[in-house]
């Protein structure tokens, strides 16, 4: 079946510019995160959305960085006055629900801050 | 999160096992123990995860040391598609936030 999907793969942009990146989840799966990677670095968490239940945001870095999850099932992440220590890649993940379900990952939007 | 420690790299040859450790010896009672890898260019990808007894799936298996400070992950046979990053996550399923923890994983090389 279809994975976690993300768009764009690739985005480039001059520093100061505002940038959209798009998760569309696996059909169904009710908790859906943002992640960051950068360069050679693990996995840092952004946010959660679980169901109706209020987003946890306590891994947004700035007031820069926002989410939303429309109806449950898409999801965008906006950053606006983007910095070059922006530059990452973001990877969002869903899953069933919460516990221990397994979260499955989409590759990636890589941000490019020039 | 309580902490994991597993070796930087390892390198291993085509269709041979591979053990990759990983401890973790401040584990709670709610911790369960799971592993993702990471192919390159990819996001990571669920392999196992399990709380005190062995687990077996097609991927691989998990063997959890007895007073479960300690784990090993197990690739029955390498294949060169088996080269990634591993990472040996502790989840408390305790808590209301199922957010993963990365740290920095083993890189595990496999030779033709």
């Amino acid at each position: 079946g279809a994975g976690v999907s993300q768009s764009p793969s690739n985005k480039v942009t001059e520093k100061g510019k505002d940038v959209e990146l798009r998760c569309d989840p696996i059909s169904g799966h009710t908790a859906l995160y943002w992640y960051r990677q950068s360069l050679g670095q693990g996995l840092e968490f952004l946010i959660y959305f679980q169901g109706n239940s209020a987003p946890d945001k306590s891994g947004l870095p700035s007031d820069r960085f926002s989410a939303e999850r429309t109806g449950g099932s898409v999801s965008t992440l906006t950053i606006q006055r983007t910095q070059q220590e922006d530059s990452a890649v973001y990877l969002c993940a869903t899953s069933l629900g919460g516990g221990n379900q397994p979260q499955h990952f989409g590759d990636g939007t890589r941000l490019s801050i020039l | 999160d309580a902490k994991t420690t597993q070796p930087n790299s390892m390198e291993s040859n085509e269709e041979e096992p591979v053990h990759l450790p990983c401890n973790h010896s401040t584990i709670s009672g709610t911790d369960y123990i799971h592993w993702y890898r990471q192919l390159p260019s990819q996001g990571p990808e669920y392999v196992i995860h399990g709380l005190t007894s062995n687990v077996n799936n097609r991927m691989a298996s998990l063997a959890i040391a007895e007073d479960r400070k300690s784990s090993t992950l197990i690739l029955h046979r390498a294949t060169l598609r088996d080269a990634a990053v591993y990472y040996c996550i502790l989840r408390d399923v305790g808590g209301s936030n199922y957010k993963l923890t990365f740290g920095k994983g083993t890189l595990l090389t496999v030779n033709p």
